[in-house]
């Protein structure tokens, strides 16, 4: 069973536009949640994170939204460019579990047109 | 320069072969984790383990066997049970619970001819 759906599967945006991608999750027990970028050939890379306490974080053009309320976050990218074209992965994790794994969606991969 | 090296970049494997896929870490992570990546299924994990000589199944852990015997090394190796091996491999490494970042690898395709 999926613990993290993501969507779009994929994307593709105009240089300049938004890119959105959404995810949504069940397990309240999850407290800690990060987006990854991969490209391709390349190990995924820690691009922002957010904990359930702030409905909103904010790196350069790179916003994470989330909804406690709605178990659902989302990476907004903004003046998006040719160089955003990557896979992007959200994931979560339970700090409090002994286990420490972070579940992972099945990622979008964006395409900036230039 | 601290990091997760993974190694051979491409590796290629004859059915029934076993092979074994390197991951080392130098930045004093507890955790470390093995994923399989294929296209549209995401990361999905394999084996992980939280300190040395203890290691969990992930998700997809049959036809597939790690070791930790050191805190720096966590290697995997692919079965001859493993039915559908090709794939790009990716280890990571993290703190544990503690600090949750996660680091990766530049990842292990691995091609079965």
């Amino acid at each position: 069973q999926q613990q993290v759906k993501q969507s779009p599967q994929s994307l593709i945006v105009q240089k300049g536009g938004i890119s959105i991608i959404n995810c949504a999750y069940e397990n309240t027990a999850f407290d800690y949640f990060p987006w990854y970028q991969q490209f391709p050939g390349k190990g995924p890379a820690l691009l922002i994170a957010i904990r359930p306490d702030v409905s909103e974080k904010k790196e350069g053009r790179f916003t994470i939204s989330f909804n406690k309320s709605a178990k659902q976050f989302s990476l907004h990218i903004m003046d998006s460019q040719p160089g955003d074209s990557a896979t992007y992965f959200c994931a979560a994790l339970d700090r409090g579990s002994t286990l420490g794994r972070l579940y992972f969606g099945r990622g979008t991969q964006l395409t900036v047109w230039p | 320069d601290g990091g997760i090296t993974q190694s051979p970049k491409y590796l290629f494997r004859k059915e029934g072969q076993n092979v074994t896929l390197s991951c080392e870490q130098n930045l004093n992570h507890d955790a470390m984790y093995w994923y399989r990546q294929d296209p549209g299924q995401g990361l999905r994990l394999i084996y992980y383990s939280q300190i040395v000589n203890d290691f969990q199944k992930g998700d997809i852990a049959e036809g597939y066997s790690v070791s930790r015997e050191k805190k720096e090394s966590f290697p995997l190796t692919v079965t001859s049970a493993q039915k559908n091996p090709t794939a790009f491999y990716l280890c990571a490494s993290s703190w544990g619970t503690v600090n949750t970042e996660a680091f990766f690898g530049q990842g292990t395709r691995l091609t079965v001819v």
